[in-house]
């Protein structure tokens, strides 16, 4: 089946540990995305990537990283500068970039012990 | 984009229609009106989206006054499955793509 899948759906990180998340995507889109999610909150977006080997800082982007190697995949650093890392993050994928109908995966939830 | 605003709550029987209003009064003529729902601890869903003109899918219709100033998100025959957050998002794509979730909707459908 085509779709999104990350990985893990629990992870706990430890203080001053970076942890990745995993997202990959076998629709063939171009863009991608890293969106994190507080309790009765909307979603903020992290980074983006719109092709392959590029990608831009979206509006909380501090305390992450990310890379785009390949098409399929975009995982996510949480680094230890990030000192809230507990959230609910979601992957999307859509296209192209410019806001089109963006398709998300079923998200990690991640916790500090 | 334009910014949304939408109830905080609703209810809806099981079996009725569903009908979620959204206002977006600032909304500009090459910005498009999303619908999204988000159930408990999943990702997001994308439902429909539409310009200017009445869209219908095979989960829900789009509504989309005149003056494009308010929608509506109706649900025909609404089930306990679709109790969810449901998000009303405007944007014309800009350099970013990202979608901006505002709080949405929450829809409870009772038996």
């Amino acid at each position: 089946d085509g779709g999104i899948t990350q990985s893990p759906k629990y992870l706990f990180r430890k203080e001053g540990q970076n942890v990745t998340l995993s997202c990959e995507q076998n629709l063939n889109h171009d863009a991608m995305y890293w969106y994190r999610q507080d309790p009765g909150q909307g979603l903020r977006l992290i980074y983006y990537s719109q092709i392959v080997n590029d990608f831009q800082k979206g509006d909380i982007a501090e305390g992450y990283s990310v890379s785009r190697e390949k098409k399929e995949s975009f995982p996510l650093t949480v680094t230890s500068a990030q000192k809230n890392p507990t959230a609910f993050y979601l992957c999307a994928s859509s296209e192209t970039g410019g806001g089109k109908t963006q398709y998300f995966g079923p998200g990690t939830r991640l916790l500090v012990l | 984009d334009a910014k949304t605003t939408q109830p905080t709550s609703m209810d809806c029987a099981e079996g009725r229609a569903a009908n979620l209003p959204c206002n977006h009064s600032t909304i500009s003529g090459n910005e498009y009106v999303y619908w999204y729902r988000q159930i408990h601890s999943q990702g997001p869903q994308y439902i429909i989206h539409g310009l200017k003109n009445n869209e219908t899918n095979e989960m829900a219709s789009l509504i989309i006054t005149e003056d494009r100033k308010s929608s509506t998100l109706i649900l025909p025959h609404a089930t306990l499955r679709d109790t969810a957050v449901y998000y009303c998002i405007v944007t014309s794509g800009g350099s970013q793509g990202n979608l901006i979730f505002g709080k949405g909707t929450k829809l409870s459908v009772k038996p």
